[in-house]
């Protein structure tokens, strides 16, 4: 079956710019999403499509897929974006999968 | 608006079946291209999809999971039915439920019920 690697935790100063990473075999013929987790509540979609945000979503999240990579990246990292984030693609036989997911440490 | 909840037990025992309902408003599961899936998380895990259901009743299961699980629409009632035989304590997790608005390549979980925690022990 098809895996997701992403790395167990970023850390990134306020005000600086994150990079999260999901690797895959060929990722970057596929479609990624990426979802956003704080405790205690439910995922929030953020990136689709590889790099279209949803229209709640500030412009400061963004995303590219290519090769074996899809990167999340956020531009001014504030202390409310601290929390896990999960990229998602789907496989050839149209199932789902997640990556293992990233913890986001704003210090 | 688009909202998803999900029902059902909060404690199950070993080998018994799991049954889920997402109650589901503000679309219709007979609109081309929406489907609402089924994704799980054990207490400090990571996510797990499990299941899909589309509007022409075509389904999409996890492979590892695939002979445990059953999805099912009633259209009509706007719910969505996960089904899970031979439950086991490694099951235990919170359940979502979540719209998946379009097939093709924008496909995507964006709205998500709140969750609900199941518990499997004696």
């Amino acid at each position: 079956s098809y895996e997701l690697t992403q790395p167990p935790s970023v850390s990134v100063s306020p005000g600086q710019t994150a990079s999260i990473t999901c690797s895959g075999d060929k990722l970057g013929d596929k479609y990624a999403c990426w979802y956003q987790q704080k405790p205690g509540q439910s995922p929030v979609l953020v990136i689709y499509q590889n790099s279209k945000r949803p229209s709640r979503i500030p412009e400061r999240f963004s995303g590219s897929n290519s090769g074996n990579t899809a990167t999340l990246t956020i531009s001014g990292t504030q202390a409310m974006d601290e929390a896990d984030y999960y990229c998602q693609t789907w496989d050839s036989s149209t199932t789902g999968v997640f990556g293992g997911g990233t913890k986001l440490t704003v210090l | 608006q688009i909202t998803l909840e999900e029902s059902g037990p909060t404690l199950v025992k070993p080998t018994q079946t799991l049954t889920l309902t997402c109650t589901f408003s503000g679309f219709s599961l007979s609109t081309s291209g929406v489907g609402v899936g089924w994704i799980r998380q054990p207490p400090g895990k990571a996510l797990e999809w499990l299941a899909l259901i589309y509007w022409d009743d075509d389904k999409r299961y996890s492979p590892s999971l695939k002979s445990r699980l059953i999805i099912t629409k009633d259209t009509s009632k706007n719910q969505v039915v996960l089904s899970m035989t031979n439950m086991d304590p490694v099951d235990t997790a919170t359940y979502y439920c979540a719209h998946s608005p379009v097939l093709g390549i924008g496909r995507r979980f964006d709205y998500w019920g709140q969750g609900t925690l199941v518990t499997v022990s004696s």
